[in-house]
């Protein structure tokens, strides 16, 4: 079945960029997802690129996506407090999404 | 705010009981989608309703129903509780039914079993 894997935490100081990873492992995913989860809140959609894809740009968000390695990556520039989150990298199932286990950023002020 | 509501917030029950939770989608949407947040099984997908019909299962245990009705709005009843059943429960909904392309996630029920 699916795996996807991210490491737990991050930490960073604010200004700087904060990059995220998640390996995947169903090469056939069309799409592959960011989510952020702030305390107590839902799952807000962040981004989203296609498989055929390399990177994705959104405003201070970048998508890297290297399919040969199945490895995704979110890049957060000028990493503010209010990035303080858990973000969770997820690829499309047939009919669901399947999660990774969420990366805790840390911003330090 | 993603136009998906859950209700309740919270809820705080005891072993053996049933509760039901509740979640409309987004105006529009016609898939609900069900999933399981705890802390040792990270997030996970339940089960997925398209048009009144079920679409997909994915972990849900059989004590575990849902439905979706008429209206689109969707309930998921979990009874014979258990004290890992506590866990945040989350709904999504999305235009299509299959595909999944994108999920809008309600702000979730935290249940606690007692």
């Amino acid at each position: 079945g699916e795996d996807v894997e991210q490491s737990l935490f991050l930490s960073v100081r604010e200004g700087d960029s904060s990059v995220i990873n998640c390996t995947y492992t169903d090469s056939s995913s069309t799409y592959l997802y960011w989510y952020k989860q702030e305390p107590g809140a839902g799952l807000q959609l962040l981004t989203y690129i296609f498989s055929n894809m390399d990177m994705k740009q959104d405003q201070r968000l970048t998508v890297l996506l290297n399919k040969k390695d199945k490895h995704l990556s979110l890049r957060i520039a000028d990493t503010q407090t209010g990035d303080s989150a858990i973000y969770f990298c997820a690829e499309m199932g047939a009919n669901n999404l399947f999660f990774g286990t969420g990366t805790r950023l840390t911003v330090i002020p | 705010d993603s136009g998906v509501t859950q209700t309740p917030k919270h809820l705080i029950t005891a072993t053996g009981q049933r509760v039901t939770l509740r979640c409309s989608p987004r105006s529009g949407d016609l898939s609900v989608y069900w999933y399981q947040q705890s802390l040792d099984q990270g997030l996970q997908f339940l089960i997925q309703y398209y048009n009144g019909e079920e679409r997909a299962k994915g972990n849900i245990l059989e004590r575990f129903s849902a439905q979706q009705f008429p209206d689109l709005h969707s309930e998921l009843n979990l009874s014979s509780l258990e004290l890992g059943d506590s866990a945040l429960y989350f709904c999504a909904s999305s235009v299509e039914g299959g595909g999944a392309f994108e999920q809008y996630f309600g702000p979730g029920t935290r249940l606690t079993v007692t």
